[in-house]
């Protein structure tokens, strides 16, 4: 099935870094979503866009809806050993919950901390 | 729980055989939704429930899957005639519907077929 591109596909750093990982796509999405999975667990969300050109902050986290509505992108500051995760992006056509929640997700981002 | 809850953990079945998955969704949540996620793969969509009905079922890949949601709660994705291909982690994610709010994920199962 269609899945967004998401680069890096994996990231090792070292501790205190920052980190930036994109996703693109060729179809316009109108809310971008950011996940976060550890092994064993279900993807937890992270930060969530729904206008374009948005810029929205979690914590150390920073994620931004592309203006041309086909790309957004993540920031972790100042890394630490627990980010460590697969970090996936998740885009949907549609505005709002109420057309449903059937999204598309890139392909996962491996982050790998060094301590 | 307060979570999205999924049982089995883990499946292991012959190739051939039919197999079923549960989620229980948070109380109240009408949206469900079931996904799949392959190996290094991020998650992929199968179907859509609001309520008792599937709204959606676009994703399911051929018809030896079928879920049902018959009191509008818990539902469970049946698997006629396993295949080795459809070895992965089964998600299940449930919602309210209010706008702009997301839904949670439970923890999966992962489905191994031998």
């Amino acid at each position: 099935g269609q899945q967004l591109n998401q680069s890096p596909q994996s990231m090792f750093i070292q501790e205190g870094e920052d980190v930036s990982m994109n996703c693109t796509s060729s179809s316009i999405f109108n809310t971008w979503l950011w996940y976060k999975q550890d092994p064993g667990e279900g993807p937890v969300l992270l930060i969530a866009l729904y206008k374009a050109g948005e810029l929205t902050s979690n914590g150390r986290l920073t994620a931004q809806f592309g203006i041309t509505r086909k790309d957004s992108f993540l920031n972790i500051s100042a890394s630490i050993p627990s980010d460590v995760g697969i970090y996936f992006c998740a885009g949907r056509p549609t505005s709002g919950q109420s057309a449903g929640n059937m999204l598309t997700f890139g392909g996962g981002t491996r982050l790998m901390v060094k301590p | 729980g307060a979570g999205v809850s999924q049982t089995p953990s883990n499946k292991v079945t012959e190739k051939g055989k039919y197999v079923e998955l549960r989620c229980d969704p948070i109380s109240g949540h009408t949206a469900l939704y079931w996904y799949r996620q392959s190996l290094g793969q991020g998650p992929e969509f199968l179907i859509y429930f609001q309520g008792t009905g599937a709204a959606d079922d676009s994703g399911l890949p051929n018809d030896r899957f079928f879920a049902v949601r018959p009191e509008g709660s818990v539902s469970t994705l049946k698997i006629q005639r396993t295949e080795r291909g459809d070895s992965a982690v089964y998600l299940c994610a449930s919602a309210p519907m209010r706008e702009n709010t997301e839904a949670f994920f439970g923890q999966g199962t992962r489905l191994t077929v031998v």
